[in-house]
């Protein structure tokens, strides 16, 4: 079983289309949770944190339940430019901090 | 930008050849940690340095091996390249590698292709 898993997708949305990402998470020692953007051939960037009382930025809503070992994604209104790969990241408490991604869910927003 | 620079962009070897991966950290941070991501799939983690030490490994052979510098600047070596070495690397650079909180901020990559 994979540490993280992730629907790859795509999800293909209109243009203002509201789209949900999930993710779970095999060890419940997993310590910080993140979602990570990678556009096409370039290096992942930090979208946000996740946390258990949830966080939101703009359009996009993050929420950890960690009894579920689940983590999700909400982004709202989708703009042509949200299409990437969302990368679900967990970090362990291993003394050192080690990402551990899921293979990414691709969203595709169309006209 | 991050500040995080990896060189070359890309690299082209043949099997069994050895090659070696550059990165520099962004200024003032002194941990860098190495990512393998194959297409189609998310970046796995190889291992990170901190303050010239190796860290921490992943499920990696002993043919992955780095180094880090007194400035931080890191690199990757990988011997005896095989075809599934084929992949993008990606280096992240932190504060205090042992901190579950600190952002990782990746460089470019470096994309293999061995033949």
């Amino acid at each position: 079983r994979k540490e993280v898993e992730q629907d790859p997708g795509p999800f293909n949305v209109p243009e203002g289309a509201t789209v949900a990402f999930n993710c779970t998470y095999s060890n419940s020692a997993s310590q910080s949770f993140f979602w990570y953007r990678q556009d096409c051939r370039k290096e992942p960037k930090l979208l946000m944190s996740v946390y258990s009382s949830g966080n939101e930025d703009g359009r996009f809503t993050a929420q950890l339940n960690r009894a579920s070992q689940y983590i999700s994604l909400l982004i709202r209104d989708s703009k042509l430019s949200d299409s990437a790969t969302y990368l679900c990241v967990v970090t362990l408490n291993t003394g050192f901090q080690k990402l551990v991604f899921g293979t990414g869910t691709r969203l595709l927003v169309s006209p | 930008e991050t500040g995080v620079t990896q060189s070359p962009t890309h690299l082209i070897k043949t099997r069994g050849q050895q090659v070696t991966l550059r990165c520099s950290s962004q200024s003032g941070h002194n941990t860098v940690s190495w990512y393998q991501q194959a297409l189609g799939q998310g970046p796995q983690f190889i291992f990170q340095y901190y303050r010239e030490e190796e860290n921490g490994r992943g499920n990696f052979p002993p043919r992955f091996s780095g180094l880090q510098f007194p400035n931080y600047s890191s690199e990757l070596n990988v011997n005896a390249l095989e075809l599934d070495d084929s992949a993008l690397y990606l280096c992240a650079s932190s504060l205090e590698g042992g901190l579950p909180y600190n952002e990782q901020f990746f460089g470019p990559g470096t994309r293999l292709t061995v033949l």
